[in-house]
């Protein structure tokens, strides 16, 4: 599975735009993007998933070159509640349901 | 009662007990997962199932036996464990494959 590289933490404050970008030069071909959200002591929670150009969803939008070998996280308009930790994850093309989950960035909005 | 549960949501154990986390999900999935998540760590995955068969065993100690009866039903059984073993343990399900995971609240357990 590909390893994905991103920022250990970002702060923001309210009302801004978030983005977070994701690294993953070794994504195979039938390889997904996908995004999950996790607060303290609670499971990851998934956001988004695209395997390329710009996919939208009512929380986030995700933005992924032609090379696939990066992809960015937009959360438009952040509120407090969105202080959580952003997990990259590429991978299932071989359709195991693996999942390999790697530091995430911790994200903190300010008021 | 929706969504993935798991019980219970906390546990302590001695090193020298039997206990068992159970999961189960109420989505009609066809997959079942156990994660692991130490302090500060990204989550580990230790099983998966598909269909009730085990597909993925993420070179887990034998000290942690997952089973399946059912593709809505997942028992994580412990016994000998260490204080290293403390984290979270999670469950999640999906349909399968890059499918989207639900994950349930979570077990926090530690050893003594």
């Amino acid at each position: 599975l590909a390893k994905t590289t991103q920022p250990i933490s970002m702060d923001s404050y309210e009302g801004q735009e978030v983005n977070i970008t994701c690294s993953h030069n070794n994504i195979a071909t039938n390889d997904y993007i996908t995004w999950y959200q996790q607060f303290p002591s609670q499971g990851p929670r998934f956001i988004i998933q695209g395997y390329k150009t710009k996919v939208t969803n009512e929380v986030a939008s995700l933005f992924i070159p032609a090379d696939r070998k990066s992809s960015t996280l937009s959360l438009p308009r952040v509120s407090l509640s969105d202080t959580a930790v952003y997990y990259c994850l590429v991978g299932d093309g071989g359709n195991t349901g693996k999942l390999i989950f790697g530091q995430g960035t911790t994200l903190q909005v300010k008021p | 009662e929706t969504g993935v549960t798991q019980t219970p949501r906390h546990l302590v154990m001695g090193m020298t007990n039997k206990k068992s986390l159970k999961c189960e999900q109420h989505l009609g999935h066809n997959a079942m997962y156990w994660y692991k998540q130490s302090a500060k760590k990204p989550l580990e995955l230790m099983f998966v199932y598909n269909f009730k068969e085990q597909t993925e065993n993420n070179s887990v100690p034998s000290r942690f036996s997952p089973e399946c009866p059912n593709s809505s039903h997942l028992f994580l059984h412990l016994h000998t464990l260490q204080p290293e073993d403390s984290a979270l343990y999670l469950c999640a399900s999906s349909q399968g494959g890059a499918d989207e995971q639900f994950f349930g609240p979570g077990t926090r357990l530690t050893v003594l």
